[in-house]
């Protein structure tokens, strides 16, 4: 069974700290995402990677950077989390295609809260 | 307008109902997704259809590409089915995925 793993599954912290929130995969698979999800507007492209060092950015990349040092681990940074960054963040992985030839295993979610 | 629209947003049944929820697109697609969320989070891949049907256990998926409309069918419907289902599509105009809203499924015992 494919495996993505969420290092957090609720995560609480303050305004203006730097934020990590790391994922892994057990499958080898070359392409990585990190999504946010938030109440009526759905599931939202933050970043993706498709290689190790290798990163591009989704619909709303403002506010967050990405790592990828090893293929298995993807990282999602917030260097200074705000607020408006309270939300549900999802990462998923699948092989080398995009959606239309790939299905996407994802983790099970990190739920942060920006105080 | 949202490019892909979900009906109906909430939807609650008797257990052992036939479950019906609809995903209308309007762009061009490559492909579209059909995905499970259960309360906590975790989002399963359900089905990935570009043309016709396919069939998992009670779960059917079928896609209408001339009329750019899905529908994810549950058969004799169960309390564990209680999930949001969410319809995908894979854009051919940019390649990127958008993503509906979801339907909300509540099946009572």
């Amino acid at each position: 069974d494919v495996k993505v793993t969420q290092s957090s599954r609720y995560l609480v912290k303050r305004t203006g700290e730097k934020v990590f929130l790391e994922c892994v995969q057990d499958m080898d698979h070359e392409n990585m995402f990190w999504y946010r999800q938030d109440p009526g507007l759905g599931l939202r492209l933050i970043y993706f990677s498709y290689d190790v060092k290798m990163k591009e950015k989704g619909d709303i990349p403002e506010g967050y950077s990405v790592s990828r040092e090893k293929k298995e681990r993807f990282s999602l940074i917030l260097e200074s989390a705000s607020t408006n960054q309270t939300s549900m963040y999802l990462c998923a992985s699948s092989f080398l295609g995009g959606w239309g030839e790939n299905i996407q295993y994802f983790g099970a979610g990190t739920r942060l809260s920006v105080l | 307008k949202n490019e892909v629209e979900q009906s109906p947003q909430n939807l609650t049944a008797q257990e052992g109902e036939f479950i019906t929820i609809n995903c209308s697109y309007s762009v061009g697609i490559s492909a579209l997704h059909w995905l499970q969320q259960h309360p906590g989070g975790g989002i399963v891949s359900l089905f990935m259809l570009s043309s016709g049907k396919k069939k998992h256990g009670r779960l059917i998926a079928t896609i209408n590409i001339q009329e750019k409309h899905s529908s994810l069918h549950i058969t004799a419907s169960h309390p564990r089915d209680s999930a949001v289902y969410i319809c995908a599509v894979n854009s051919l105009r940019d390649d990127k995925i958008i993503f509906g809203k979801g339907t909300r499924l509540h099946i009572l015992p």
